[in-house]
């Protein structure tokens, strides 16, 4: 069975502050996918990345970035030089292949409420 | 290119009573999902469709929740009758997916349930 743990419920810092987001996950697959989302408070989930699990590579985005370590099963969020505007709820989410040979629905993790205070 | 709609935003029925939420997904794209959202947590995969196939409804309480995909274009998700602990926002997300991969998957904004 697949699941997602995103320990920090909530996280408060100040502006401008770097701040990162952990994600643990379990699944029996070699092959399988991580996302991240953010759910502003309008609701709507906004899709921020996908790994897949035979890239290890970090990724950088702007002020984004995501460290993929397979050997502690975790993928992480940094956000540097945080702004109010990142201020929302951010899901780890993975997937594994269906078995059919088609994509798979996500499990996610319970989300971390990120404060970004000015 | 228009996003995923859903209708209605915003639903509130008694216990016992029945629901209908709709969702048509972006053009093209084979695979529907409807997740079901309670506050505070992660997003539940309900059931998956690919065309107007269920490829996936193992969390689906089947004795009062039901969908369908007739057309292989736009869904209906029923429950009937709700319960208290059905409030929650129900998000329908299509994807536009090959076999063997997983594609990004696209939300919309949601149907949110009260039930009192």
């Amino acid at each position: 069975a697949q699941k997602v743990t995103q320990a920090q419920t909530e996280i408060s810092v100040v502006e401008k502050e770097d701040v990162t987001l952990d994600c643990v996950y379990e699944t029996r697959d070699t092959t399988y996918y991580l996302f991240w989302y953010k759910q502003p408070p309008s609701g709507e989930l906004v899709f921020l990345i996908r790994r897949n699990s035979f890239d290890e590579q970090n990724e950088i985005s702007g002020r984004y970035s995501w460290n993929f370590q397979k050997s502690t099963s975790s993928f992480n969020f940094t956000i540097t030089a945080s702004q109010v505007v990142d201020s929302a709820v951010y899901f780890c989410a993975l997937s594994e292949l269906y078995s059919g040979g088609g994509a798979d629905g996500l499990t996610f993790g319970k989300g971390t409420h990120l404060i970004i205070q000015p | 290119e228009a996003g995923v709609a859903q209708s209605p935003r915003y639903k509130i029925i008694e216990k016992r009573q029945s629901v209908a939420f709709w969702c048509n997904p972006i053009s093209g794209h084979a695979t529907l999902y409807w997740y079901q959202q309670i506050l505070g947590q992660g997003p539940k995969l309900l059931i998956q469709f690919q065309n107007n196939g269920v490829v996936d409804d193992s969390q689906l309480p089947k004795d009062r929740f039901s969908a369908e995909r007739l057309k292989g274009v736009d869904s209906t998700l029923k429950i009937q009758p709700a319960k208290l602990e059905d409030s929650a926002v129900y998000l329908c997300a299509s994807s536009l997916v090959v076999a063997g991969s997983t594609g990004e998957l696209f939300f919309g904004e949601g149907s949110r349930l009260t039930v009192l």
